[in-house]
């Protein structure tokens, strides 16, 4: 059965920090990779999404892949209490990959990030 | 705005009694919609996958006769959740895939509450 792990926090950070969070998946044949913030009572929202090995910025955001290492990251530079939140890595279980359908989801990690 | 409406956004019912809840994409043309639930501090589980106009796949553990859901068009899901029981309540999401650039978005979710 595909997989998506994280460790569940929390992840305590002081303002103004990097926030580290990190994803492992189960299934090597994956090949989109995406990051969703998630508040308290509300759904998802898409932060960054990443299909190729390296490094992919995107303002104080960085996601890098490792498909080798089957390891998915989130780089959160200059963390703000707003960032405060519940952070999900997902892995498109879709056969063949390409196109996000499929969705699965890990139990996510609680970000706290103290003022 | 919103791309993805949901409703109700919150449900109470007594136990026994079958909820509907419509998810509604607002901007384009949703050919999958796919239906998650969430339990509380638990990650996004995924209950089944709606093509239009064609029967929805469950996923395993998923009973199709008590999840019923209708995709009747490219813009309107339903998921009715069938003499609902209080391990029910939960928080169920759409979210919905589709238009010319594969877009992905969730709907606010519904909160269901079953006494």
């Amino acid at each position: 059965q595909k997989e998506v792990e994280q460790n569940s926090g929390p992840l305590s950070v002081p303002e103004g920090a990097i926030a580290s969070l990190n994803c492992t998946y189960s299934d090597r044949g994956s090949q989109s990779f995406f990051w969703y913030r998630q508040y308290s009572g509300k759904s998802p929202e898409l932060i960054m999404f990443i299909y190729s090995n390296g490094d992919k910025e995107d303002g104080r955001f960085t996601a890098q892949l490792n498909k080798a290492s089957q390891y998915v990251s989130l780089l959160i530079r200059d963390s703000q209490p707003s960032d405060s939140a519940t952070y999900l890595c997902a892995v498109d279980g879709s056969l063949g990959g390409g196109a996000t359908n499929k969705l699965i989801f890990g139990t996510g990690t609680l970000l706290a990030v103290q003022p | 705005g919103a791309v993805v409406s949901q409703h109700p956004s919150r449900v109470i019912c007594k136990s026994g009694t079958s909820v509907k809840i419509e998810c509604r994409s607002l901007d384009f043309q949703a050919t999958t919609m796919f239906w998650y639930r969430q339990f509380p501090k638990q990650s996004l589980m995924l209950m089944a996958t709606s093509n239009e106009g064609s029967k929805a796949t469950y996923e395993q553990g998923v009973e199709k006769d008590k999840f019923l859901i209708n995709h009747a068009s490219l813009t309107l899901s339903t998921l009715t959740v069938t003499s609902a029981h209080p391990e029910d309540s939960s928080f169920y999401i759409c979210r919905v895939s589709g238009g010319i650039y594969n877009e992905q978005f969730f709907g606010p979710g519904t909160r269901l509450t079953v006494l």
